[in-house]
């Protein structure tokens, strides 16, 4: 039982394509966020939804737009692909919007852009 | 802009050492800290919360948190070759409810 679960694990495109990764989570957690690991293993918010709302959008291109349909999945779509979006890309979730108890991470999905 | 900063290591120590793991951070209304392990390839574990001035114990882990300070600790006791991962520190960004995330120090355990 996954508690929360990214697909696809791993990715690799070429420069210009769209891509999307996907997130579900069992907890039910109120809040779900992006985060992006660079090759230097920071980690750094991009987005959090608490209940199908947008709470955090920080400065990423707009090419990464993220969609909620519901508060159990949080997608990322991705526009015209460049090489410097090449990183680890996690979903995580916490029980609330103040992060008291911590995330809960989902496996990563590796994207390469080539 | 809220930062949590960390050494980057690597941090070398022999099997069965404390291995001591240090973290600040700046903004003075974070409340939560957080130590999430993170194995080379997989994603980051939570291994420790922190909430109040001193010191909390989990099995071989101590968590120390000084907020006068600001500033954050993590001790492995009986050091094992499997503790050795990228250790993220991690303080709430206060409202907005976000985690800010140091950029982790690699600790090595030596057999």
């Amino acid at each position: 039982d996954t508690a929360v679960s990214q697909t696809p694990k791993y990715l690799v495109t070429q420069m210009g394509n769209d891509k999307s990764i996907k997130c579900e989570q069992n907890l039910g957690h109120d809040t779900m966020y992006w985060y992006k690991q660079d090759s230097k293993k920071f980690l750094k918010i991009m987005f959090s939804y608490n209940n199908k709302e947008l709470i955090i959008n920080e400065t990423v291109p707009n090419r990464f737009s993220p969609k909620s349909p519901d508060k159990a999945h949080l997608n990322l779509h991705i526009n015209s692909l460049e090489l410097g979006d090449s990183a680890v890309y996690f979903c995580a979730s916490s029980q609330d919007q103040g992060s008291y108890y911590g995330y809960t991470f989902g496996s990563g999905t590796r994207l390469t852009v080539v | 802009q809220k930062e949590v900063e960390q050494n980057s290591g690597p941090l070398s120590v022999p099997e069965g050492a404390i291995a001591s793991l240090n973290c600040t951070y700046s903004d003075r209304v974070s409340q939560s800290f957080f130590w999430y392990r993170q194995y080379s390839g997989k994603s980051p574990e939570l291994i420790m919360s922190i909430y109040s001035n001193g010191d909390k114990e989990d099995g071989r882990f101590t968590a120390q948190l000084n907020k006068a300070s600001q500033y954050v600790s993590l001790l492995i006791r009986d050091s094992q070759p499997s503790d050795s991962a990228t250790y993220l520190c991690a303080a709430d960004g206060g409202s907005q409810g976000n985690l800010i995330f140091g950029k982790g120090t690699k600790l090595s355990v030596k057999p």
